[in-house]
């Protein structure tokens, strides 16, 4: 299967500070990636969806101004967690979808794990 | 909501006993798939099923689904220590303008004891 990679797979870091989470697709091209968060125990909340060139399309409750995407090249979307709080402190995992927009397959990466103290 | 809803929350059964968990869900969907997370750890994809097939098996796995009842179902077989995980069961459904994309059951953690 296809390989999606997230960097890093964990991090932590002082409340106030950014961090920035990368996905990337090693052997295909992905225009869309998604973003997901998971706290302990609990399910796959979708985020966002990252778009390749345009906007990233945010899902109702997540702040954009919080959780920046930017999704430059075919293979690379990057989730910034800005002025990180004890609150983000989270399991992000990233998807990548191989194909077209109605047929395609999505691969997973291994997940980041972020905690703010 | 679109996202599934799975029971049971939790699920603990002995080594060589079958593992049933059940999703059911609000929406039309267009397919359903199963995937596995051990903890953790990223998602490993198990099955899909389209909405137009009622059952579909993978070794020792069978899904099936009803979409009168909007319900779906994974079944174990034969259940070995290994396949203790978190299983999500995830609605694929399309969106103009972000194509397909998967949201999440609530899961079930399977525990099984050898």
């Amino acid at each position: 299967g296809a390989v999606v990679s997230q960097h890093p797979s964990r991090v932590i870091c002082k409340s106030g500070t950014s961090v920035k989470i990368e996905c990337r697709s090693l052997d295909f091209q992905a225009t869309t990636m998604f973003w997901y968060r998971q706290f302990p125990k609990q399910s796959l909340m979708l985020m966002a969806t990252s778009n390749e060139g345009s906007k990233a399309t945010y899902e109702q409750g997540v702040e954009k101004d919080k959780f920046l995407i930017n999704h430059a090249s075919l293979t690379l979307s990057t989730l910034t967690v800005t002025s990180a709080h004890p609150e983000d402190s989270s399991f992000y995992i990233c998807s990548a979808r191989r194909g077209g927009a109605r047929g395609g397959e999505l691969f997973f990466g291994e997940g980041s794990r972020l905690t703010v103290l | 909501s679109q996202q599934g809803e799975e029971d049971p929350q939790a699920l603990s059964i002995q080594e060589g006993e079958n593992a049933t968990m059940n999703c059911s869900y609000k929406t039309s969907i267009n397919n359903l798939q199963w995937y596995r997370q051990n903890s953790g750890r990223g998602l490993v994809h198990l099955i899909l099923i389209r909405s137009n097939e009622r059952e579909k098996h993978s070794g020792r796995l069978r899904v099936t689904l009803d979409t009168s009842k909007k319900s779906s179902s994974l079944l174990i077989t034969a259940s070995r220590a290994a396949d203790t995980a978190s299983y999500f069961c995830a609605l694929i459904t399309w969106r103009w303008a972000s194509g397909s994309r998967l949201t999440f059951g609530e899961g079930t953690q399977l525990t099984v004891n050898p």
